[in-house]
């Protein structure tokens, strides 16, 4: 089972920064914290990752709180074509169990 | 640099046939892992391989069954197929870091 829940849907105006939240309450001290998403029919993307210091790429911000027991994931300008499923994932890295295992996600209508 | 490439993009299928998915992990790659994914849900993980052989597997039926060759690449073959295993299936590659995801085949059984 996922270890993280996460929204079924949310809206955001085009332009304005989308914020994504996952709750990860039993996540353990050598989990990291994942982000992937999913346009319609496509194979998962991945986005960003993090420990338990906030991350930024050319993609998203990751913040993870200091408990490490949630997470937002924030898109700063969002896009038409950032509509998306988006994906929180708890994953040990390294070792043999580095599989990613999915809950049902949060659906991201960007809109117009 | 190809990216992870899956085929076929689509295939059909009848009950009880048998079939085979193909995928070329990112260049660098060493670990292939297949997922299935239902229509409205998350990606469920099958197996993974790494050095050729399974190395985890999740909680599918041996009609599941997959091999890695020495050059990364991996097949995944579902024998005796079901109208349940219609979805999208999913290859992803890894390293140490993040794994990246094909574009998937999208099984279809009738």
């Amino acid at each position: 089972d996922a270890k993280t829940t996460q929204p079924p849907s949310m809206d955001c105006a085009e332009g304005r920064a989308a914020n994504l939240p996952c709750n990860h309450s039993t996540i353990s001290g050598n989990e990291y914290v994942y982000w992937y998403r999913q346009i319609h029919s496509q194979g998962p993307q991945y986005i960003i990752h993090g420990l338990k210091n906030n991350e930024t790429n050319e993609m998203a911000s990751l913040i993870i709180t200091e408990d490490r027991k949630s997470s937002t994931l924030i898109l700063p300008h969002a896009t038409l074509r950032d509509t998306a499923v988006y994906y929180c994932i708890v994953r040990v890295v390294g070792g043999a169990t580095n599989k990613l295992i999915f809950g049902t996600g949060t659906l991201l209508a960007v809109q117009p | 640099d190809a990216g992870v490439t899956q085929s076929p993009t689509h295939l059909i299928k009848t009950r009880g046939q048998q079939v085979t998915l193909r995928c070329s992990p990112k260049s660098g790659h060493d670990t292939v892992s297949w997922y299935q994914q239902a229509l409205g849900q998350g990606p469920q993980f099958i197996f993974q391989y790494y050095e050729e052989e399974e190395r985890q597997r999740g909680n599918f039926p041996d009609r599941f069954s997959g091999h890695q060759f020495p050059n990364y690449s991996s097949e995944l073959n579902v024998n005796a197929l079901l109208l349940g295993d219609s979805a999208l299936y999913l290859c992803a590659s890894s390293s140490t870091g993040e794994a990246f995801f094909g574009q998937g085949t999208r099984l279809t059984v009738v």
